[in-house]
């Protein structure tokens, strides 16, 4: 079975840290990846491990450990356009490459 | 970067009534293409696979007779709904993915159906 769990919404102050962990336990894995959601849009790629490791791209950082089926977006300086859905996706690593999303986590940033 | 483009943005249709929404690659080749639904405050659910020139792989529980799925070149799939129901109305997103090399797949802007 495929099961991918994120904490369902998540405040935090503009110009803060916050951190958006994410638990996977997937028949397979290829890859993981993360996309920002604002409401009524489609998604926006963010970054992609599938190594074990810390991946740096400007504000945003992600990090992941395949043993502990474990994975965390990091949001450095946060802006108030932050605010949005941030999604968690297991890649499959048979067939087509189907992408198995998470439960989502909204973010919230406040002034 | 690659575009997917998807037509219309937004329908309203009676129940009981077909709707077609499509979904295009405009600057690249997509051999594989997904459809995604998504409930408010939902996140992404796979409905299908749709690969050009084969019959696309349906998500169990998804009615592939109710969800008809066309992958008839490699720049567009479209996805019907057939017989909608109040249930069906949703966020329809498709996305693609074909570039050698890149990782990610690239998202239309989504179709929001709400039927009556």
């Amino acid at each position: 079975g495929q099961n991918i769990d994120q904490p369902t919404e998540m405040t935090a102050t503009e110009g803060a840290i916050v951190q958006i962990n994410c638990t996977y336990q997937t028949s397979g894995f290829n890859g993981l990846f993360w996309y920002q959601q604002h409401a009524g849009e489609a998604p926006t790629f963010l970054s992609y491990n599938v190594l074990d490791g810390l991946e740096e791209k400007g504000r945003f950082s992600s990090f992941l450990s395949r043993s502990k089926g474990y994975s965390y977006l990091l949001l450095k300086e946060l802006q108030m356009k932050d605010s949005a859905s941030y999604l968690c996706a297991v890649r499959d690593p048979t067939g087509f490459q189907k992408l198995v999303f998470g439960t989502g986590t909204r973010l919230l940033v406040s002034p | 970067g690659a575009v997917v483009s998807q037509h219309p943005s937004w329908v309203i249709c009676k129940s009981g009534t077909s709707v077609k929404i499509e979904c295009r690659s405009l600057d690249f080749q997509a051999t594989t293409m997904f459809w995604y639904r998504q409930f408010p405050k939902q996140s992404l659910m796979l409905m299908a696979t749709s690969n050009e020139g084969s019959k696309a792989t349906y998500e169990q529980g998804v009615e592939k007779d109710k969800f008809l799925i066309n992958h008839a070149s490699l720049t567009l799939s479209t996805l019907t709904v057939t017989s909608a129901h109040p249930e069906d109305s949703s966020f329809y997103i498709c996305s693609a993915h074909g570039l050698a090399g890149v990782e990610e797949q690239y998202f239309g802007p989504g179709t929001r159906l709400t039927v009556t």
